[in-house]
């Protein structure tokens, strides 16, 4: 398997502007996370879906903030409009099952917003 | 609210050293403890997972232990090298299928 795929690698925006980020997880993974990394704040999860569903959104930012789980092979993190206090490194995750625990990352999306 | 707390920040030894990575969490009640290793811009490789039930596991010169009732663990590199620089990072989850939640990592450089 490939491991979990983002995409862009780099997203550099100018403030206002719409971001989308993208993830593919393995397969056969049924939960999905997205998490931020900061130098200040280290990682923290955004939302976690499973089995397409989102179950715990209550780390997303604020309303600028939607994540979506369309099937199992892709998700999507939005950010509209974007702001400076967005740039960071944005990780997504996958994982099989809910007791194996064993978490999958992707090389992440590193985004700037100037 | 689960707090994960790694000790020191950065750490750095010279090649051949034993050396021992902390973590302390806030809520004793965990489900599995897991430990990480992130080079510098990449994503994140789980190392070592811990049930609640186990007290240590062990992956090569790698051996991580777990106390729950003092909400610790340690992560044991024995005979370190110059390849082993990288943050590490621990992360708890509280219940089963629920998410990680990580400390802020230690960064470890091993000199030759």
């Amino acid at each position: 398997d490939a491991g979990v795929i983002q995409s862009p690698r780099h997203e550099v925006t100018e403030m206002g502007q719409e971001v989308t980020l993208r993830c593919k997880p393995i397969s056969g993974h049924d939960y999905l996370f997205w998490y931020r990394q900061t130098m200040m704040r280290g990682l923290e999860l955004l939302i976690y879906f499973n089995n397409n569903v989102p179950i715990d959104d209550s780390g997303m930012p604020e309303d600028r903030f939607s994540a979506k789980m369309p099937n199992a092979s892709f998700s999507t993190l939005k950010i509209q409009p974007s702001e400076p206090r967005d740039s960071a490194v944005y990780f997504c995750a996958s994982r099989r099952g809910r007791d194996t625990g064993e978490l999958f990352f992707g090389e992440g999306s590193r985004l700037t917003v100037l | 609210k689960q707090e994960v707390t790694q000790i020191p920040a950065a750490l750095s030894v010279p090649e051949g050293e034993n050396l021992v990575l902390n973590c302390s969490f806030t809520d004793s009640a965990i489900y599995n403890l897991q430990w990480f290793r992130q080079d510098p811009g990449k994503g994140l490789t789980s190392l070592l997972l811990i049930q609640s039930s186990q007290r240590e596991q062990t992956s090569g010169r790698l051996n991580a232990s777990l106390d729950k009732s003092s909400g610790r663990s340690t992560l044991y590199i024995a005979a370190s090298q110059p390849g082993d620089s990288a943050t590490y990072l621990c992360a708890v989850s509280n219940q089963a299928g629920t998410a990680l939640i990580f400390g802020k990592g230690t960064t470890l450089s091993v000199s030759s």
